[in-house]
């Protein structure tokens, strides 16, 4: 079957950095996606990969190494305003997003 | 600004009323998607469509219907309503698979409670 892992929760302290990570296995691949999403709120797009090899954006980056099955997603300088859900999604070869049950991100001051 | 609007933020309704939900992009996208999102699951896809009048089953399409008769505006409808069906329900649409990044954006959500 396909499966995207992702821990449930993590914490960090304002100012730090974060790394959240992404395993999945699919059938076939056509990029790996992050998402954000605030409490009661749509999630929205972060990033997107779909080759090997570090993205960044500002103080977010996203990391992708398609022979491990895995990526991360990497927030610098912490804010209170990035306590959210952070989504991981495959898009298998049927080019249909498979969804991990996110991470919640918990920024203490 | 790209948009997708749904017709409510928060529904309750009683077990076995028919419940509509409304989804409206303005982005001349041709797919659309309803997914519902619980604690602890990702989010799980009911059904989608790719053009006008066509829909295709998701993971979890028993007890939801479709439809899609504008390209702009894409229903969901509970049959009859269950207590199982109480979750947030998300609608998204996107481009064409396969082009560029492809991300879905996505309406605002309904909380749905059925009791």
């Amino acid at each position: 079957g396909q499966n995207i892992d992702q821990p449930t929760e993590m914490t960090a302290t304002e100012g730090a950095i974060v790394q959240i990570n992404c395993t999945y296995q699919t059938s076939g691949f056509n990029g790996l996606f992050w998402y954000q999403q605030h409490a009661g709120e749509a999630p929205t797009f972060l990033s997107y990969n779909v080759l090997d090899g570090l993205e960044e954006k500002g103080r977010f980056s996203s990391f992708l190494s398609r022979s491990k099955g895995y990526s991360y997603l990497l927030l610098k300088e912490l804010q209170m305003k990035d306590s959210a859900s952070y989504l991981c999604a495959v898009m298998d070869s049927n080019y249909q997003l498979i969804w991990g049950a996110g991470t919640k991100l918990i920024i203490k001051p | 600004d790209v948009k997708v609007t749904q017709s409510s933020r928060y529904l309750v309704k009683r077990t076995g009323e028919k419940v509509f939900l409304e989804c409206v992009q303005d982005m001349d996208h041709e797919n659309m998607f309803w997914y519902r999102q619980d604690p602890g699951l990702g989010l799980r896809l009911i059904y989608f469509s790719y053009d006008v009048k066509m829909k295709e089953k998701g993971d979890i399409p028993e007890g939801y219907s479709v439809s899609r008769e504008k390209k702009e505006r894409f229903s969901l409808i509970l049959e009859s309503a269950s207590t199982n069906q109480t979750s947030m329900y998300l609608c998204a649409s996107t481009k064409v698979p396969g082009q560029g990044t492809d991300e879905q954006y996505f309406g605002p959500g309904t909380r749905l409670t059925v009791t």
